[in-house]
C-alpha cells in the first residue's frame, strides 16, 4: 500500500520568505502527483499536478518538482504572503488496475505566514 | 453547477441512527470519489465510481457503509447504525473520465462534517 509522508507537519514564517514543503511516497508506480491547498472548514483546492513523465510544474509563485525514482516531490512557494496560510496536502495517484485514480494523501503541512 | 456540491454541510446525529450524505459532481464528470478526513487518520479513500458502477469499494471501513450513484451523476453515501468513530468530514471529488486521470486533477466539494453524539 502506498504511504505518503509530508515534512514538516507545521511551518510558521514571516511574510516574504521562500518556502520548501516536502513530500515522499513509497511506491513509484504513480500516474501523477498532486498538490492541494485546504483552508479551514473547506474542501481541497488543486494547486499543481505533475504527470509521472514530468519533472516539474509551475503556477505563479508555486513550483512543484517530482523525482519518481527517489519517491519525492517538493512544493516551492516564492515570496510567501499571509494569504498563503493554509494546510498543503500532497497526494499520489494510483495507476494499478481496479484502484486506478485513487489518491493517497499525506497528513499535510500546516503553513502560517505572518505579516 | 460550477463545482462539486455536497449536502448537508453539517450533520449531527445520535449514535445508532442512519445517515445519508449527498454529492453532486461537476456536470459531465464520470468519475466520482468519496474520501473521509478525520483527526486520527488524515484523508483516506472510501470508494470511487466510474459512471454508476463502483470498481473499487476496498476503502469502505465496514459493511455499515454503502454508496450508490444513479444516472451517472448524484451519489449518496449511507452509514447505518452510526458509531462515534464515524465522526469525520466526508469529502466528495469528481474528475472528467478515468482516461484523463493522468493529467486532470480531482475537484473537491467542501465536505459534510458528521458528528455522532
Amino acid at each position: 500500500k502506498q504511504e505518503v509522508t509530508q515534512i514538516p507537519a507545521a511551518l510558521s514564517v514571516p511574510e516574504g520568505e521562500n518556502l520548501v514543503l516536502n513530500c515522499s511516497f513509497t511506491d513509484s508506480a504513480i500516474y501523477n502527483l498532486q498538490w492541494f491547498r485546504q483552508d479551514p472548514g473547506k474542501g481541497l483546492t488543486s494547486l499543481l499536478l505533475i504527470q509521472s513523465s514530468q519533472r516539474e510544474q509551475t503556477s505563479g509563485r508555486l513550483n512543484a518538482s517530482l523525482d519518481k525514482s527517489s519517491g519525492r516531490s517538493t512544493l516551492y512557494i516564492a515570496a510567501s504572503q499571509p494569504g498563503d496560510s493554509a494546510t498543503y496536502l500532497c497526494a499520489s495517484c494510483e495507476d494499478r488496475g481496479s484502484t486506478l485514480g485513487r489518491l493517497y494523501f499525506g497528513r499535510g503541512t500546516q503553513l502560517t505566514v505572518w505579516p | 453547477g460550477a463545482g462539486v456540491s455536497q449536502s448537508p454541510s453539517n450533520k449531527v446525529t445520535e449514535k445508532g441512527k442512519d445517515v445519508e450524505l449527498r454529492c453532486d459532481p461537476i456536470s459531465g464528470h464520470t468519475a466520482l470519489y468519496w474520501y473521509r478526513q478525520s483527526l486520527g487518520q488524515g484523508l483516506e479513500f472510501l470508494i470511487y465510481f466510474q459512471g454508476n458502477s463502483a470498481p473499487d469499494k476496498s476503502g469502505l471501513p465496514s459493511d455499515r457503509f454503502s454508496a450508490e450513484r444513479t444516472g451517472g451523476s448524484v451519489s449518496t453515501l449511507t452509514i447505518q447504525r452510526t458509531q462515534q468513530e464515524d465522526s469525520a468530514v466526508y469529502l466528495c471529488a469528481s474528475s472528467p473520465t478515468l482516461s484523463t486521470i493522468s493529467n486532470q486533477p480531482q475537484h473537491f466539494g467542501d465536505g459534510t462534517r458528521l458528528s455522532i453524539l
